[in-house]
């Protein structure tokens, strides 16, 4: 079975500071996906950034990127110039291709402060 | 584009009565739609599988024949939850695949929020 932690329950960043959410993994797997979402006050689950195993460039999208190591079944979100609107829970997910079944994370509660 | 929505946004109900919570692609065929449960300040713990066409495959745990799951159609699943009781109390969120081919994303609903009085 897939697992995935998310060491840090709890985060705060100061706006427009930079913060990194960790994320492990285990899995015996070689192909999968990686998803990093949010889930703000209004529980609507929101896709930050996706990363395909096989790819070994880090994916970006705007301020989001990630830090993928694949050998340390490791995958972190850095979130440059943090806004107030990127308040919320943030939850790693795992997907193996066959089945399209996700494996969340605990998920890391982050403020970002005025 | 890849909409999920899902009715009631909330509902409350008498313990002892079922309540169905609907779920809709809005703009896309799902062959398969997952069933999450969520409470407070937790995480998405996966309910069930529900694939257009053929019985839903419920986590280990999960009572089948409390939570009925119906995917009729490729753009509707519904989950009813029978006999509620205060403990089912909880935010049920579905989400869904697009098309028949391996897909490397879900898309989400907005959540119901249910409680059981």
């Amino acid at each position: 079975a897939q697992t995935v932690t998310q060491s840090q329950p709890e985060m705060s960043v100061q706006e427009a500071e930079t913060v990194t959410l960790s994320c492990t993994y285990d899995t015996s797997e070689n192909n999968y996906y990686l998803f990093w979402y949010k889930q703000p006050p209004s529980r609507q689950m929101i896709l930050v950034i996706r990363q395909e195993a096989y790819k070994q460039q880090n994916a970006t999208e705007n301020r989001f990127s990630v830090n993928f190591q694949k050998a340390a079944k490791s995958f972190s979100l850095k979130i440059s110039d943090s806004q107030l609107g990127d308040t919320a829970m943030y939850f790693c997910a795992f997907m193996k291709p066959s089945g399209n079944q996700f494996y969340f994370g605990t998920g890391t509660s982050l403020t970002v402060i005025p | 584009g890849a909409v999920v929505s899902q009715h009631p946004s909330w509902v409350i109900c008498k313990s002892g009565t079922s309540v169905k919570i609907e779920c809709r692609s809005l703009d896309f065929q799902a062959t398969t739609m997952f069933w999450y449960r969520q409470f407070p300040k937790q995480s998405l713990m996966l309910m069930a599988t529900s694939n257009e066409g053929s019985k839903a495959t419920y986590e280990q745990g999960v009572e089948k024949d409390k939570f009925l799951i119906n995917h009729a159609s490729l753009t509707l699943s519904t989950l009813t939850v029978t006999s509620a009781h205060p403990e089912d109390s909880s935010f049920y969120i579905c989400s869904a695949v697009p098309g028949r081919l391996l897909y490397n994303e879900q898309f989400f609903g907005p959540g119901t929020r249910l409680t059981v009085l």
